[in-house]
Protein backbone atom coordinates (compact mmCIF):
# COMPACT_ATOMS: atom_id res chain seq x y z
CA UNK A 1 0.00 0.00 0.00
CA UNK A 2 1.28 3.75 -0.70
CA UNK A 3 -0.45 5.21 2.09
CA UNK A 4 -2.50 7.44 -0.53
CA UNK A 5 -5.89 7.21 0.33
CA UNK A 6 -8.96 8.25 -1.85
CA UNK A 7 -13.04 8.65 -1.29
CA UNK A 8 -15.53 7.50 -2.15
CA UNK A 9 -15.08 4.24 -3.93
CA UNK A 10 -17.62 4.06 -5.95
CA UNK A 11 -19.62 6.77 -6.95
CA UNK A 12 -22.87 7.34 -9.45
CA UNK A 13 -24.51 10.45 -10.24
CA UNK A 14 -26.30 12.35 -12.87
CA UNK A 15 -25.76 14.55 -15.78
CA UNK A 16 -25.86 17.52 -15.00
CA UNK A 17 -24.86 17.15 -11.16
CA UNK A 18 -21.71 18.38 -9.53
CA UNK A 19 -19.58 15.64 -7.65
CA UNK A 20 -16.40 15.65 -5.24
CA UNK A 21 -13.65 13.54 -5.12
CA UNK A 22 -11.18 13.60 -2.03
CA UNK A 23 -7.88 12.72 -1.87
CA UNK A 24 -5.24 12.14 1.51
CA UNK A 25 -1.64 12.29 0.35
CA UNK A 26 1.06 10.12 1.66
CA UNK A 27 2.81 11.46 5.01
CA UNK A 28 5.37 13.66 4.31
CA UNK A 29 3.92 14.51 0.54
CA UNK A 30 3.63 17.98 -0.58
CA UNK A 31 2.42 17.54 -3.82
CA UNK A 32 -0.94 16.14 -5.00
CA UNK A 33 -1.60 15.25 -8.71
CA UNK A 34 -5.02 13.96 -10.39
CA UNK A 35 -5.86 11.78 -13.50
CA UNK A 36 -8.80 10.47 -15.39
CA UNK A 37 -8.30 6.85 -16.21
CA UNK A 38 -11.31 6.28 -19.19
CA UNK A 39 -11.81 2.69 -19.42
CA UNK A 40 -8.87 0.58 -21.37
CA UNK A 41 -7.08 3.59 -21.41
CA UNK A 42 -3.66 4.84 -20.14
CA UNK A 43 -4.19 7.53 -17.04
CA UNK A 44 -4.99 11.40 -18.40
CA UNK A 45 -2.94 14.02 -16.30
CA UNK A 46 -6.08 16.80 -15.49
CA UNK A 47 -3.71 19.15 -13.01
CA UNK A 48 -1.14 19.07 -9.90
CA UNK A 49 -1.46 21.08 -6.63
CA UNK A 50 1.49 22.09 -4.82
CA UNK A 51 1.61 24.29 -1.44
CA UNK A 52 -1.94 24.67 -1.72
CA UNK A 53 -2.06 25.97 -5.73
CA UNK A 54 -2.67 25.21 -8.80
CA UNK A 55 0.68 24.00 -10.49
CA UNK A 56 0.30 22.66 -13.61
CA UNK A 57 -3.11 21.92 -15.80
CA UNK A 58 -3.37 19.12 -18.56
CA UNK A 59 -6.25 19.28 -21.32
CA UNK A 60 -9.21 19.49 -18.96
CA UNK A 61 -12.18 22.59 -19.30
CA UNK A 62 -12.53 24.55 -16.38
CA UNK A 63 -15.64 22.69 -14.93
CA UNK A 64 -12.85 20.40 -13.89
CA UNK A 65 -10.75 21.81 -10.17
CA UNK A 66 -9.44 20.84 -7.08
CA UNK A 67 -8.15 22.48 -4.33
CA UNK A 68 -5.49 21.46 -1.42
CA UNK A 69 -5.52 21.77 1.96
CA UNK A 70 -2.89 22.90 4.50
CA UNK A 71 -2.52 19.41 5.51
CA UNK A 72 -1.37 18.45 1.94
CA UNK A 73 -4.80 16.93 1.06
CA UNK A 74 -6.91 17.63 -1.77
CA UNK A 75 -10.19 17.72 -3.54
CA UNK A 76 -11.27 17.17 -7.18
CA UNK A 77 -14.39 19.36 -8.30
CA UNK A 78 -16.27 18.46 -11.21
CA UNK A 79 -19.41 20.18 -12.14
CA UNK A 80 -22.14 20.12 -14.59
CA UNK A 81 -21.22 16.39 -15.17
CA UNK A 82 -21.43 14.64 -18.83
CA UNK A 83 -21.83 10.93 -19.75
CA UNK A 84 -17.65 11.14 -20.75
CA UNK A 85 -17.30 12.31 -17.52
CA UNK A 86 -17.15 8.51 -16.09
CA UNK A 87 -13.85 6.83 -15.52
CA UNK A 88 -11.50 5.63 -12.62
CA UNK A 89 -9.86 8.97 -10.98
CA UNK A 90 -6.47 9.02 -9.31
CA UNK A 91 -4.77 11.09 -7.19
CA UNK A 92 -1.09 10.48 -6.30
CA UNK A 93 1.23 11.91 -3.85
CA UNK A 94 4.41 12.71 -3.94
CA UNK A 95 7.02 15.02 -2.04
CA UNK A 96 8.81 17.88 -4.31
CA UNK A 97 11.64 19.07 -3.16
CA UNK A 98 14.22 22.59 -4.58
CA UNK A 99 13.90 22.38 -8.19
CA UNK A 100 13.55 19.03 -8.93
CA UNK A 101 10.50 17.80 -10.58
CA UNK A 102 12.14 13.83 -10.82
CA UNK A 103 9.56 12.82 -7.81
CA UNK A 104 8.45 9.82 -7.69
CA UNK A 105 4.16 9.67 -7.64
CA UNK A 106 2.60 7.43 -5.22
CA UNK A 107 -1.18 6.59 -6.44
CA UNK A 108 -4.34 5.84 -4.31
CA UNK A 109 -6.56 3.11 -5.43
CA UNK A 110 -9.17 5.61 -7.01
CA UNK A 111 -12.87 6.91 -7.37
CA UNK A 112 -14.98 5.03 -10.31
CA UNK A 113 -17.38 8.03 -11.13
CA UNK A 114 -20.39 6.54 -12.91
CA UNK A 115 -22.34 9.36 -14.84
CA UNK A 116 -25.87 8.11 -16.12
CA UNK B 1 4.27 17.15 -27.75
CA UNK B 2 4.69 14.34 -25.23
CA UNK B 3 3.58 11.02 -26.68
CA UNK B 4 4.36 7.29 -25.45
CA UNK B 5 2.96 4.14 -27.60
CA UNK B 6 2.73 0.48 -26.52
CA UNK B 7 1.51 -1.18 -29.75
CA UNK B 8 0.79 -4.54 -27.69
CA UNK B 9 -2.91 -4.26 -26.58
CA UNK B 10 -3.34 -7.50 -24.95
CA UNK B 11 -0.46 -10.42 -24.68
CA UNK B 12 -1.37 -13.77 -23.12
CA UNK B 13 1.52 -16.51 -22.15
CA UNK B 14 2.17 -19.88 -20.19
CA UNK B 15 3.24 -19.64 -17.00
CA UNK B 16 7.11 -19.65 -16.81
CA UNK B 17 7.03 -18.01 -20.47
CA UNK B 18 9.45 -15.03 -20.50
CA UNK B 19 7.80 -12.26 -22.10
CA UNK B 20 8.57 -8.25 -23.32
CA UNK B 21 6.61 -5.52 -23.53
CA UNK B 22 7.18 -2.53 -25.94
CA UNK B 23 6.77 1.09 -25.24
CA UNK B 24 7.89 3.84 -27.50
CA UNK B 25 7.92 7.45 -26.50
CA UNK B 26 8.30 10.58 -28.21
CA UNK B 27 9.83 13.73 -26.75
CA UNK B 28 11.58 16.76 -27.77
CA UNK B 29 13.32 17.33 -24.20
CA UNK B 30 16.64 16.18 -23.65
CA UNK B 31 16.37 15.70 -20.03
CA UNK B 32 13.26 13.25 -19.20
CA UNK B 33 12.10 10.36 -16.94
CA UNK B 34 10.56 6.90 -18.25
CA UNK B 35 8.60 4.70 -15.52
CA UNK B 36 6.60 1.42 -15.55
CA UNK B 37 3.54 0.77 -13.41
CA UNK B 38 1.61 -2.40 -12.93
CA UNK B 39 -2.52 -2.08 -12.55
CA UNK B 40 -3.97 -4.98 -10.99
CA UNK B 41 -7.84 -5.16 -11.10
CA UNK B 42 -8.00 -3.50 -7.94
CA UNK B 43 -6.84 -0.49 -10.01
CA UNK B 44 -4.12 1.29 -7.82
CA UNK B 45 -1.49 2.34 -9.93
CA UNK B 46 1.88 0.27 -8.87
CA UNK B 47 5.26 2.06 -9.47
CA UNK B 48 7.94 -0.53 -10.89
CA UNK B 49 10.66 1.54 -12.27
CA UNK B 50 11.97 5.37 -12.88
CA UNK B 51 14.77 6.28 -15.27
CA UNK B 52 15.95 9.11 -16.61
CA UNK B 53 17.43 9.91 -19.77
CA UNK B 54 20.83 9.95 -18.98
CA UNK B 55 21.56 6.54 -17.90
CA UNK B 56 20.89 4.40 -20.42
CA UNK B 57 21.91 1.10 -18.57
CA UNK B 58 19.82 -1.73 -18.32
CA UNK B 59 18.44 -2.73 -15.06
CA UNK B 60 17.24 -6.09 -13.52
CA UNK B 61 15.20 -6.25 -10.58
CA UNK B 62 14.70 -10.33 -9.50
CA UNK B 63 12.44 -11.46 -12.38
CA UNK B 64 11.70 -7.62 -14.19
CA UNK B 65 14.35 -6.14 -16.23
CA UNK B 66 14.37 -2.91 -18.46
CA UNK B 67 15.68 -1.77 -21.89
CA UNK B 68 16.50 1.83 -22.03
CA UNK B 69 17.21 2.58 -25.68
CA UNK B 70 17.67 6.33 -26.70
CA UNK B 71 18.58 5.71 -29.55
CA UNK B 72 15.26 3.88 -30.87
CA UNK B 73 13.09 5.23 -27.98
CA UNK B 74 12.36 2.60 -26.41
CA UNK B 75 12.24 1.30 -23.23
CA UNK B 76 10.87 -2.33 -22.89
CA UNK B 77 10.11 -4.40 -19.78
CA UNK B 78 10.95 -8.09 -19.63
CA UNK B 79 9.12 -10.40 -16.98
CA UNK B 80 11.44 -13.74 -16.91
CA UNK B 81 9.44 -16.99 -15.70
CA UNK B 82 6.39 -15.07 -15.59
CA UNK B 83 3.71 -16.17 -13.03
CA UNK B 84 -0.17 -16.12 -13.01
CA UNK B 85 0.34 -12.78 -10.04
CA UNK B 86 2.06 -10.71 -12.55
CA UNK B 87 -1.35 -10.94 -14.18
CA UNK B 88 -2.04 -6.83 -15.04
CA UNK B 89 -2.17 -3.84 -16.65
CA UNK B 90 1.08 -2.17 -17.47
CA UNK B 91 1.51 1.54 -18.28
CA UNK B 92 5.07 2.67 -19.22
CA UNK B 93 4.88 6.50 -18.92
CA UNK B 94 7.34 9.72 -19.55
CA UNK B 95 7.60 12.78 -17.94
CA UNK B 96 8.61 15.96 -18.60
CA UNK B 97 11.53 17.87 -16.52
CA UNK B 98 11.11 21.37 -15.37
CA UNK B 99 13.02 23.15 -12.62
CA UNK B 100 10.84 24.39 -9.99
CA UNK B 101 7.90 23.33 -12.38
CA UNK B 102 5.19 21.11 -12.35
CA UNK B 103 5.63 17.34 -13.70
CA UNK B 104 3.18 16.40 -16.45
CA UNK B 105 3.56 12.30 -16.78
CA UNK B 106 2.22 11.02 -19.97
CA UNK B 107 0.76 7.45 -20.34
CA UNK B 108 0.48 4.79 -22.94
CA UNK B 109 -2.70 3.07 -23.14
CA UNK B 110 -1.43 0.00 -21.64
CA UNK B 111 -0.60 -3.28 -22.40
CA UNK B 112 -2.76 -6.20 -20.85
CA UNK B 113 -0.81 -8.82 -19.89
CA UNK B 114 -2.76 -12.32 -19.25
CA UNK B 115 -0.66 -15.10 -17.35
CA UNK B 116 -2.31 -18.57 -18.19
CA UNK B 117 -1.67 -21.21 -15.46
Amino acid sequence: ETGVTQSPTHLIKTRGQQVTLRCSSQSGHNTVSWYQQALGQGPQFIFQYYREEENGRGNFPPRFSGLQFPNYSSELNVNALELDDSALYLCASSLRTGGSSSYEQYFGPGTRLTVT
Amino acid sequence: AQKVTQAQTEISVVEKEDVTLDCVYETRDTTYYLFWYKQPPSGELVFLIRRNSFDEQNEISGRYSWNFQKSTSSFNFTITASQVVDSAVYFCALSEYRTGGYQKVTFGTGTKLQVIP
